[in-house]
């Protein structure tokens, strides 16, 4: 599983208010990932990390912000929750030297 | 734009059966991996499979071969005497690795059941 957390599991939370979710890893993987699954969608890049306080954004990251402060630990931040972002989000890393992306165990977000 | 289609939405077979998933890719890069996961019920992604564009080498791995074919820009997945373990939802995906930075393309996968 490389070592990888998600928390929290589940959360359901009310339109507008703040959530973060939490990414963290034990193996000191440069880069780290957030990603969602929705329906016939498959998954979609929201950010990415590839250092301490490097990050960049991906395909969907409208609405979210993330921080990386520590290598260990990459945080996913929905500034003002909004329905379009129920979910399921995952946290990846890239394995070296054979760069295998290993996925966490996912959070599953409900915005009411 | 990568882009990652998987046309098959959902497959049933009967144990012991073999089933193809089939993965097409687009991509103008000439450098990129493919990649397939496994999502069984319990809702975990399970790596299955990462291969670059240099390496068209068949794979097997038990029970599991993939075929990839760069003329038709595929990158098939077989699993011969299916089982009921193997139901889940595949994912086939794409990147285009730089320096080890991945961000993957992913297919909106299949469903596969396997009727015992």
């Amino acid at each position: 599983d490389a070592g990888i957390t998600q928390s929290p599991r589940h959360k359901v939370t009310e339109t507008g208010t703040p959530v973060t979710l939490r990414c963290h890893q034990t193996e000191n993987h440069r880069y780290m990932y957030w990603y969602r699954q929705d329906p016939g969608h498959g998954l979609r890049l929201i950010h990415y990390s590839y250092g301490v306080k490097d990050t960049d954004k991906g395909e969907v990251s409208d609405g979210y912000s993330v921080s990386r402060s520590k290598t260990e630990d990459f945080l996913l931040t929905l500034e003002s929750a909004t329905s379009s972002q129920t979910s399921v989000y995952f946290c990846a890393v890239n394995r070296d030297p054979a760069y295998e992306q290993y996925f966490g165990p996912g959070t599953r977000l409900t915005v009411t | 734009a990568q882009k990652v289609t998987q046309a098959q939405t959902e497959i049933s077979v009967v144990e012991k059966e073999d089933v193809t998933l089939d993965c097409v890719y687009e991509t103008r890069d000439t450098t990129y991996y493919l990649f397939w996961y496994k999502q069984p019920p319990s809702g975990e992604l399970v790596f299955l499979i990462r291969r670059n564009s240099f390496d068209e080498q068949n794979e097997i791995s038990g029970r599991y071969s993939w075929n990839f074919q760069k003329s038709t820009s595929s990158f098939n997945f077989t699993i011969t005497a299916s089982q009921v373990v193997d139901s889940a939802v595949y994912f086939c995906a794409l990147s285009l690795s730089n320096f080890g930075n991945e961000k993957l393309t992913f297919g909106t996968g299949t469903r596969l059941t396997i009727i015992p």
